[in-house]
């Protein structure tokens, strides 16, 4: 159980273009979900939270602006990076809460986004 | 963002050694969980450890919560090759669901 998709898995882009990645909650109900950017050979950072329902809270230093996150369902959330630039080529990586669940939260498999 | 200490940074054993990492914060978790990351997919958990002092096996990998509740540390015993991977702490405060994650440790197996 407990299984998150994320969707798509690469993904290239022109500049000033805009992409939208996916995360679902295949077998539960994601009351909360985060998102992550991780740099080549760093740590996993903390962008936002989602909570479903309402407006993401955004972590210090994160553009709301430009990562749009929308969680309309209690299986879906979606960050759009608006206006790409070839700066916010990352890895970007969404956890997922359910209702009753500890704090072993499932992790998608990543998005790896480049832009060029 | 805030990250937490976590030590070593890399290391390459040989196959069948031990290992042991650790992780320190500045501040109080209320939970702490160990995650492993493979190249080009996302953490998969290992360990959640819920209470100061508490012990934790999966398998061959026992973690423990330290009793400060700023340190918790993963030991791998007799290591193999698919040990291989990047081991990630996290802390979570109590009622902000939110993970702080540790600096990570590059783990190579020599067969």
């Amino acid at each position: 159980g407990a299984v998150v998709s994320q969707h798509p898995s690469r993904v290239i882009c022109k500049s000033g273009t805009s992409v939208k990645i996916e995360c679902r909650s295949l077998d539960f109900q994601a009351t909360t979900m985060f998102w992550y950017r991780q740099f080549p050979k760093q740590s996993l950072m903390l962008m936002a939270t989602s909570n479903e329902g309402s407006k993401a809270t955004y972590e210090q230093g994160v553009e709301k602006d430009k990562f749009l996150i929308n969680h309309a369902s209690l299986t879906l959330s979606t960050l759009t990076v608006t206006s790409a630039h070839p700066e916010d080529s990352s890895f970007y990586i969404c956890s997922a809460r359910g209702t009753g669940v500890g704090y072993g939260y499932t992790f998608g498999s990543g998005t790896r986004l480049t832009v060029v | 963002g805030q990250q937490l200490n976590q030590s070593p940074q890399s290391m390459f054993i040989q196959e069948g050694e031990d290992v042991s990492m650790n992780c320190t914060s500045s501040s109080i978790f209320n939970t702490w969980l160990w995650y492993k990351q493979d190249p080009g997919e996302g953490p998969v958990l290992l360990i959640a450890l819920y209470k100061a002092g508490e012990l934790t096996s999966n398998g061959r990998l026992t973690a423990q919560f330290g009793i400060t509740r700023k340190d918790s540390f993963l030991n791998i015993s007799a290591s193999i090759p698919s040990d291989v991977g990047i081991y990630f702490c996290a802390g979570v405060s109590s009622g902000t669901y939110k993970y702080i994650f540790g600096t990570g440790t590059r783990l190579k197996v020599l067969a």
